[in-house]
């Protein structure tokens, strides 16, 4: 089993659609989770830090469940400019696992 | 401008040939690392290091050296390359605990 699974995808989705990826992951010690966005042959850029109440930047709400090691992110609204693939990432001090990534695609 | 800075980043070059891929990173962080990535696979760590002369194995180390004789710099050693390590490379650093902040990457090609 790999330490963190995600939706594969591809998400094809139209402008303005909302949009959900899950994550799950192996490792109850992990303490601090994030989601990353990579653009096609660029390098992973924080989108978010999520905290166990779930909490909201913009458009982006993340979620997460301890018990069920579960993390989510929705996106509303979608923007073409949000086409990119989303990475979950938990993490255990500074050992930081990530996963394969789900590839969104927003068309106008 | 806050940055980490990889160099090559791109570099073709043939099995056995010694090389180095340098990282350097501007914000004083103490935890830098190096992942490669490949596709379907994710980022695996090879190497990090939580500070000057301090260095640990990742999850894919073998082949591949590091050192860190100065806070600001990690490079990545590539003794003798073989094509299996065709891949992209991110270098990466942070305040330890917090998030990492990559460098641009280098898409290396081993012939």
């Amino acid at each position: 089993r790999k330490e963190v699974e995600q939706d594969p995808g591809p998400f094809n989705v139209p402008e303005g659609a909302t949009v959900a990826f899950n994550c799950t992951y192996s490792n109850s010690a992990s303490q601090s989770f994030f989601w990353y966005r990579q653009d096609c042959r660029k390098e992973p850029k924080l989108l978010m830090s999520v905290y166990s109440s779930g909490n909201e930047d913009g458009r982006f709400t993340a979620q997460l469940n301890r018990a069920s090691q579960y993390i989510s992110l929705l996106i509303r609204d979608s923007k073409l400019s949000d086409s990119a693939t989303y990475l979950c990432v938990p993490s255990n001090n500074n050992d930081m696992r990530f996963g394969a990534g789900t590839r969104l695609t927003v068309k106008p | 401008e806050a940055q980490v800075t990889q160099n090559p980043r791109y570099l073709i070059t043939v099995t056995g040939k010694k090389l180095t891929v340098t990282c350097s990173q501007n914000m004083n962080h103490e935890y830098m690392s190096w992942y490669r990535q490949d596709p379907g696979l994710g980022l695996r760590q090879i190497y990090y290091s939580m500070n000057v002369e301090v260095t640990d194995k990742g999850d894919v180390p073998e082949g591949y050296k590091v050192s860190r004789k100065e806070k600001r710099n990690f490079p990545l050693i590539l003794e003798s390359p073989s094509p299996n390590q065709t891949s992209l490379y991110f270098c990466a650093s942070s305040v330890l605990n917090q998030p990492q902040h990559f460098g641009d990457g280098t898409r290396l090609s081993i012939l």
